[in-house]
């Protein structure tokens, strides 16, 4: 089946720096997405990319859906506390169903 | 406006038995999802319900379906419970499922095989 790969599976970073993660598959998606997950509760929606090339701001997060339809990354800039969670990327092909990828645990140190 | 609820929040069950799981969409959403999240296998689709329809399904045993009423309120029922089946149940909803990926997941139920 579909599978996503996501990296880095982990990352330890210093508050005020940039991350960067993404995401590629062997399979084309017609959408891609990023999520974030804090503990018990569910993901919840970042920055959703519809079209190949599309280059998507939110506040401090940029994503891009790659030319192929088959990869994805997103950038936080200048990254603060509250940023601290798991990021899965997400690639849609149709009715509700997303593939997702095994998520990257973000520790921001204060 | 509410987001998805979902009920019950834990429960422990027994290998064998079955489980009925519950979700309330957003307000006006009619599309719904299943997923389930563990610690190994991330997480992965179950099945979509749109107007008490199942539109899309994902690779699981015939021991989970699901159902959707006509105030779009949907249910997810596994029956003859496996240890494996402990995970994170989760919910979501969205207006109608035709915008890929714009879902709108619940806190999730958790459930857990003896």
């Amino acid at each position: 089946g579909q599978q996503l790969n996501q990296s880095p599976q982990s990352m330890f970073i210093q508050e005020g720096e940039d991350v960067s993660m993404n995401c590629t598959s062997s399979s084309i998606f017609n959408t891609w997405l990023w999520y974030k997950q804090d503990p018990g509760e569910g993901p919840v929606l970042l920055i959703a990319l519809y079209k190949a090339g599309e280059l998507t701001s939110n506040g401090r997060l940029t994503a891009q859906f790659g030319i192929t339809r088959k990869d994805s990354f997103l950038n936080i800039s200048a990254s603060i506390p509250s940023d601290v969670g798991i990021y899965f990327c997400a690639g849609g092909t149709s009715y509700g169903k997303l593939t997702f990828g095994q998520g990257t645990i973000l520790t921001v140190h204060p | 406006k509410a987001g998805v609820t979902q009920t019950p929040r834990y429960l422990i069950k027994t290998r064998g038995q079955q489980v009925t799981l519950s979700c309330s969409p957003i307000s006006g959403h009619r599309s719904v999802s299943w997923y389930q999240q563990t610690p190994g296998q991330g997480l992965q689709f179950l099945f979509e319900y749109f107007s008490e329809t199942q539109r899309n399904k994902g690779n699981f045993p015939g021991r989970f379906s699901g159902r959707q009423f006509s105030n779009s309120r949907s249910e997810m029922n596994v029956s003859t419970l496996e240890l494996g089946d402990s995970a994170l149940y989760l919910c979501a909803s969205s207006p109608t499922g035709e915008k890929v990926g714009e879902l709108f997941f619940g806190e999730g139920s958790r459930l857990t095989v003896l």
